[in-house]
């Protein structure tokens, strides 16, 4: 089983542009969850989504956008990319506990 | 609403001494509370996990978590530590198990371990 994959590892960006981080779990997990992780702290969550064709705003969904097409796939989207937008992002998915990808370092320059 | 205080950004520990990391959480619920282990440029591993069964919590690498309701604490121990058990732990509450939950994660606390 590869759990929960994201892509890519390392990225870095300029101001303005965008992208779309990958994230694919093969459990068949129905919740689906995006955290983002500033040095020093926690992680906070971006987007979420409950199944399919499903999803929600987190704690921090400023300038990211989220899409659920399949049980599977999770992106996350980056429209205009900013400095506050440094950071590390994990995709996670649960069922009865949660497992988390190894996370995307994006810096934004 | 729920919250997680970890009331130690950063702890020092000489190798086979005993590991003290302290949380305190609040919770509108009967909360259920993880640790989980993050090495660096690694993802997040969980510990262990509470989910209102024992209170007394055994993890994985010998450590463990007492649940005290009276004391909304969540204190991670381990009795003896290791080199390899330098890394930030995030102690973690829920408003419940299963799927759907929203974890709420506490800001952390880097354990450095000395010999």
């Amino acid at each position: 089983n590869a759990g929960v994959t994201q892509t890519p590892k390392f990225r870095i960006l300029k101001i303005g542009q965008s992208m779309t981080l990958q994230c694919t779990q093969d459990m068949n997990h129905n919740y689906m969850y995006w955290y983002r992780q500033d040095p020093g702290m926690g992680l906070k969550l971006i987007y979420y989504s409950v199944g399919a064709g499903i999803t929600d705003k987190g704690e921090v969904p400023n300038g990211y956008n989220v899409s659920r097409s399949t049980t599977e796939d999770f992106p996350l989207r980056l429209e205009l990319a900013a400095p506050s937008q440094t950071s590390v992002y994990f995709c996670a998915s649960s069922s009865a506990g949660y497992t988390f990808g190894s996370g995307t370092r994006l810096t934004v320059v | 609403a729920q919250s997680v205080t970890q009331l130690d950004s950063h702890v020092s520990v000489s190798e086979g001494t005993p590991v003290l990391l302290r949380c305190n959480y609040s919770s509108s619920y009967s909360p259920s509370l993880f640790w989980y282990v993050q090495h660096p440029n690694k993802g997040l591993q969980l510990l262990l996990k509470y989910t209102s069964a024992a209170t007394l919590v055994k993890g994985i690498n010998g450590f463990e978590a007492e649940f005290k309701k009276s004391e909304t604490s969540f204190h991670l121990t381990k009795p003896s530590a290791h080199m390899s058990d330098a890394a930030e732990y995030f102690c973690v509450v829920s408003p419940f198990t299963g799927g759907g939950n929203k974890l709420t994660f506490g800001t952390g606390t880097q354990l450095k371990v000395e010999l």
